[in-house]
């Protein structure tokens, strides 16, 4: 069984500032990794995943992968208070399933 | 979207009472998966199925049981319920269609159990 660890946090950042979100992971295995946001009392959605391969940005995110020290970040730059969230990582096992981190609380102070 | 359905969204019971939670998907995907989140725990793998007659239990599966009657249904079933099993459920399947590669989760359906 894979583990992956966050900061339960709140992260606190104010508006138009670089949220650092990190987790880190055991297996050092590991190919895929997700970051999924989720607002309260709501499902988990995806941001964004990558694999082993290589860093990702899409618009005001970029998801970086550290395999040498096994942790896995999420930028959010120009942060919204609209992006207030859990945000929860995300490991992958074989068979598709998601090995998730408790999430860290990000607020975002306008 | 895969369009996950679960019902109920909410329900209260009792210790001891039967609960069944139902899992719809309108997009025929194979894989489907069960997972239970607490507060400070995160999500947590309860059963998991590939296809109808490929069930597979997760991290915590002890009390919980799954049907999977259709490629488009997956049930699940506390036999007993007891109050720490007290948390939000979420069906879940995986998109892997067009390099989606997305697990996409239903709305959840909060259960009590007093």
């Amino acid at each position: 069984q894979k583990e992956v660890e966050q900061n339960s946090g709140p992260l606190s950042v104010p508006e138009g500032a670089i949220a650092s979100l990190n987790c880190t992971y055991s297996d050092r295995g590991s190919q895929s990794f997700f970051w999924y946001r989720q607002y309260s009392g709501k499902s988990p959605e995806l941001i964004m995943f990558i694999y082993s391969n290589g860093d990702k940005e899409d618009g005001r995110f970029t998801a970086q992968l550290n395999k040498a020290s096994q942790y896995v970040s999420l930028l959010i730059r120009d942060s919204q208070p609209s992006d207030s969230a859990t945000y929860l990582c995300a490991v992958m096992e074989y068979g598709n399933k998601l090995v998730f981190g408790a999430g860290t609380i990000l607020r975002v102070k306008s | 979207d895969a369009d996950v359905t679960q019902t109920p969204r909410n329900r209260i019971t009792k210790t001891g009472k039967r609960i069944m939670l139902e899992c719809s998907q309108t997009k025929g995907h194979d894989r489907m998966y069960w997972y239970r989140q607490d507060p400070g725990l995160g999500l947590r793998l309860i059963y998991y199925s590939f296809d109808v007659k490929d069930i597979n239990k997760g991290e915590i599966s002890d009390g919980y049981s799954v049907s999977r009657q259709a490629q488009a249904k997956f049930s699940l079933s506390l036999e007993s319920a007891i109050p720490n099993q007290t948390a939000l459920y979420f069906c879940a399947v995986w998109d892997g269609n067009s390099g989606a590669n997305v697990l996409t989760f239903g709305a959840g359906s909060r259960l009590t159990v007093l």
